[in-house]
């Protein structure tokens, strides 16, 4: 149980364009979401927190007009990457709470997003 | 501010035990995770620890002193496949995890 699933696992695209990625908890209600960001050789870094149905929560120095965060459901949360550029390459991780033990996150395999 | 510490890299031997420390400072305590990363893949589950004490799991044991602010974790009979990123993570008083950089991992034949 306590399934979290990411789409696309992997995206190249091009400078400006926008990029969609999807995290669904297939198994289980998940009330927060939480989006990371991790580059190469360092540590997740939190981008934000969404709860279903209202606001997200963002990182100091996260910008909320770059990064969209949507959590309209309680199995689906959605980050757009807007406008992308080069130093928006990065591995994309979501992580999901609301399993049978509350305070666990289950991750998502990753998105791994290249802009060109 | 809240702190977690653990070393950056640790360079083991094949069938060898290692004991990966992390020293916390955090506003209040709900529990500490570890969590173990391969490059390129998303972090996977490795312990959770509320309690004083140590949890043992297979190869792989943790262990907690609230009062001190430690943990540490244990890997006994180390195998290559046990080369990757082991992160530790507090819970906050707002039940929020707080992330160590990691530690990194190197097994040796």
């Amino acid at each position: 149980g306590a399934v979290v699933s990411q789409h696309p696992s992997w995206v190249i695209c091009k400078s400006g364009t926008s990029v969609k990625i999807e995290c669904r908890s297939l198994d289980f209600q998940a009330t927060t979401m939480f989006w990371y960001r991790q580059f190469p050789k360092q540590s997740l870094m939190l981008m934000a927190t969404s709860n279903e149905g209202s606001k997200a929560t963002y990182e100091q120095g996260v910008e909320k007009d770059k990064f969209l965060i949507n959590h309209a459901s309680l199995t689906l949360s959605t980050l757009t990457v807007t406008s992308a550029h080069p130093e928006d390459s990065s591995f994309y991780i979501c992580s999901a709470r609301g399993g049978a033990e509350f305070y666990e996150q289950y991750f998502g395999p990753g998105t791994r997003l290249t802009v060109t | 501010g809240q702190n977690i510490d653990q070393p950056t890299e640790m360079t083991a031997t094949e069938g060898a035990i290692v004991q990966i420390n992390c020293t916390y400072q955090t506003s209040g305590f709900n529990g500490l995770f570890w969590y173990q990363q391969h490059a390129g893949e998303a972090p996977t589950f490795l312990s959770y620890n509320v309690l004083d004490g140590l949890e043992e799991k297979g190869r792989f044991s943790s262990f907690l002193s609230r009062s001190k602010g430690y943990s540490y974790l244990l890997l006994k009979e180390l195998q290559m496949k046990d080369s990757a990123s082991y992160l530790c993570a507090v819970v906050d008083s707002n039940y929020q995890l707080i992330w160590g950089a990691g530690t990194k991992l190197i097994i040796k034949p």
